[in-house]
């Protein structure tokens, strides 16, 4: 079946913009993750949906970072006034149970 | 607070020769193990998982890994690597009660032909 997709694939904004990033779970998958990875350096946990609400945000960063799950599928990571810190690759996890598959990320670079 | 430590940035190794990642963590609660291998412009593919049970794992492409709690450590290991199989690899836990990952900074694996 279908995997983990994120969209955009690459994404390039202006310091100060604000930009969405989207994520297609795997079909009935609760749990949803959302993680950062900078050059160099392994992925670092942001926030996890388990279903629409978010049981554990603890990884956003500051409250640029807000992350949504409306319908307990798709979701949408939104970052307000882009700072060139943010530049990463983010990425998205769904899973069933304790193993987490991964989508391809989307690249963020901030200018 | 949960951490793991991959200690080896880099490992260059001939093809055909075994090799061995090294992965420890800390935390103060039971875990759960994993190693990702990701391959250039690609997402992360699970290798392999300790859950319970038996401490040996095998994974796909004949990796395996063994958990060792005394000290506290989950070795990736494959006897024989491919010019393939260059990627860099992360290892990664949760512990019980929370399901995100915590994962090392990665180690590269190059292997010459």
């Amino acid at each position: 079946g279908a995997g983990v997709s994120q969209t955009p694939s690459n994404k390039v904004t202006e310091k100060g913009k604000y930009v969405e990033l989207r994520c297609d779970p795997i079909s009935g998958h609760t749990a949803l993750y959302w993680y950062r990875q900078s050059l160099g350096q392994g992925p670092e946990f942001l926030i996890y949906f388990q279903g629409t609400g978010a049981a554990d945000d603890s990884g956003l960063p500051n409250d640029r970072f807000f992350a949504v799950r409306p319908e307990g599928s798709v979701s949408t990571l939104k970052i307000q006034r882009t700072e060139r810190g943010d530049s990463a690759v983010y990425l998205c996890a769904s899973s069933a149970e304790r193993e987490q598959f991964f989508g391809p990320g989307t690249r963020l670079t901030v200018l | 607070a949960q951490s793991v430590t991959q200690l080896d940035s880099q490992v260059p190794v001939f093809e055909e020769a075994p090799v061995e990642l090294r992965c420890n963590y800390s935390s103060s609660v039971s875990v759960y193990l994993f190693w990702y291998v990701q391959y250039p412009n690609q997402g992360l593919q699970l290798l392999l998982k300790y859950l319970s049970g038996s401490t040996l794992v095998k994974g796909i492409n004949g990796f395996e890994a063994e958990f060792n709690k005394s000290q506290t450590s989950f070795h990736l290991r494959k006897p024989s690597v491919h010019i393939s199989d260059t990627a860099e690899y992360f290892c990664a836990l949760s512990g019980a009660g929370s399901y995100q990952l915590t994962f090392g900074k990665g180690t590269k694996l190059s292997v010459i032909p």
